[in-house]
């Protein structure tokens, strides 16, 4: 069965920490994916990667920094956390190549910066 | 703003009444897709229906495509109390395929 974990659940973290959020596919998908979720703003990407070492800027990648390693680990850096990074974050991943476009999530990590 | 926009917000039935939600988009794409959320937790991909498709049927689900107006609806036929979750429509753009754009959802409640 697909599975796509995340680290944690929940976080607390203060302002000024750094934060690092670790996404694991079991998959051996190509594509990984960072989103946050916020009330009444949907899902936004905030970088995603195609290939090992590749990363893309997605559409608020400000104040956030990824890292992919192996195939099968995405993670999201919060250099410097702040009180409006407090969201929900999922990351999904996904085949890649022609036709596959669906995405696996994992659970969420919420994370709460004080 | 949002490639995609969900209508209603917010939806409120019985159990074994019929949900509709739909979903209306800006630019071309390559397909559509829609997903579930169940509260605090992350999404299901539930169906996807391509720019060349009508409509689409997966078990009590139905979707419909209309590239003309650039619009989608999902119907869940005889809800359940199992069906209360917010649902997401996203698309991959033609022009981009990398990526989905997600809406900003809605949210069925089912009442027993």
């Amino acid at each position: 069965d697909v599975k796509v974990t995340q680290s944690s659940r929940y976080l607390v973290k203060r302002t000024g920490e750094k934060v690092f959020l670790e996404c694991v596919q079991d998959m051996d998908h190509e594509n990984m994916f960072w989103y946050r979720q916020d009330p009444g703003l949907g899902l936004r990407l905030i970088y995603f990667s195609y290939d090992v070492k590749m990363k893309e800027k997605g559409d608020i990648p400000e104040g956030y920094s990824v890292s992919r390693e192996k195939k099968e680990r995405f993670s999201l850096i919060l250099e410097s956390a702040s009180t409006n990074q407090t969201s929900m974050y999922l990351c999904a991943s996904t085949s890649g190549g022609t036709g596959s476009y669906e995405q696996y999530f994992g659970p969420g990590t919420r994370l709460t910066v004080t | 703003s949002q490639q995609g926009e969900e209508d209603p917000q917010a939806l409120s039935i019985q159990e074994g009444e019929n949900a509709t939600m739909n979903c209306s988009y800006k630019t071309s794409i390559n397909n559509l897709q829609w997903y579930r959320q169940n509260s605090g937790r992350g999404l299901v991909h539930l169906i996807l229906i391509r720019s060349n498709e009508r409509e689409k049927h997966s078990g009590r689900l139905r979707v419909t495509l209309d590239t003309s107006k650039k619009s989608s609806s999902l119907l869940i036929t005889a809800s359940r109390a199992a069906d209360t979750a917010s649902y997401f429509c996203a698309t991959v753009l033609s022009y981009n395929t990398d990526k989905l754009i997600f809406g900003t959802g809605t949210r069925l409640q089912v009442f027993p």
